[in-house]
């Protein structure tokens, strides 16, 4: 089965850094997904890893450890817009196009 | 570019009735496209995966007869929700992959369906 975690909610401060912390273990691997989603709206896509290490993307950067089942997103210089929630998504099989999400990370940036 | 476009953007309708949401990518050709179903609160939880030109695969615990979905065109998918209740109300969101790597999803914008 497929069972994925991440914190609740987190909260930061305007200008600040924060990181998105996602544990993971899945039957087969084949990439991870990050995506914000702001309330009542659809998904869209920050970053994809699937090599280990970081990946960097202006103000978002994001991390994999495939032994560890481990990977984080990091978000810099905090702006009260980045108040979402963030999905951590792991791709299993090869081949297959198929997410599945995380409960996600709800963020509130306050000044 | 890889925008996809969802209609109704939210519906009301009485329980008993159907239901259809249309899916489409708009500048690109989506062999595969995905429904998600999202409660408050909740994560995103795959009902289906549509396959152009063949039947959709259904996720554990998902009434294929209740939810069908037809996917007839490289660029449209259609979910219609049967015989709707005031359990189906929710949050349904389609994805297209570009089928190119890395094969991210991109996200409709949503239909609230709220069912009487």
């Amino acid at each position: 089965g497929q069972n994925i975690d991440q914190p609740t909610e987190m909260t930061a401060t305007e200008g600040a850094i924060v990181q998105i912390n996602c544990t993971y273990q899945t039957s087969g691997f084949n990439g991870l997904f990050w995506y914000q989603q702001h309330a009542g709206e659809a998904p869209t896509f920050l970053s994809y890893n699937v090599l280990d290490g970081l990946e960097e993307k202006g103000r978002f950067s994001s991390f994999l450890s495939r032994s560890k089942g481990y990977s984080y997103l990091l978000l810099k210089e905090l702006q009260m817009k980045d108040s979402a929630s963030y999905l951590c998504a792991p791709r299993t099989g090869a081949g297959s196009y198929q997410l599945t999400f995380g409960k996600g990370t709800k963020l509130s940036v306050i000044p | 570019g890889a925008v996809v476009s969802q209609h109704p953007s939210w519906v009301i309708c009485k329980s008993g009735t159907s239901v259809k949401i249309e899916c489409r990518s708009l500048d690109f050709q989506a062999t595969t496209m995905f429904w998600y179903r999202q409660f408050p609160k909740q994560s995103l939880m795959l009902m289906a995966t549509s396959n152009e030109g063949s039947k959709a695969t259904y996720e554990q615990g998902v009434e294929k007869d209740k939810f069908l979905i037809n996917h007839a065109s490289l660029t449209l998918s259609t979910l219609t929700v049967t015989s709707a209740h005031p359990e189906d109300s929710s949050f349904y969101i389609c994805s297209a992959s570009s089928g190119r790597p890395p094969y991210e999803q991109f996200f409709g914008p949503g239909t609230r369906l709220t069912v009487l």
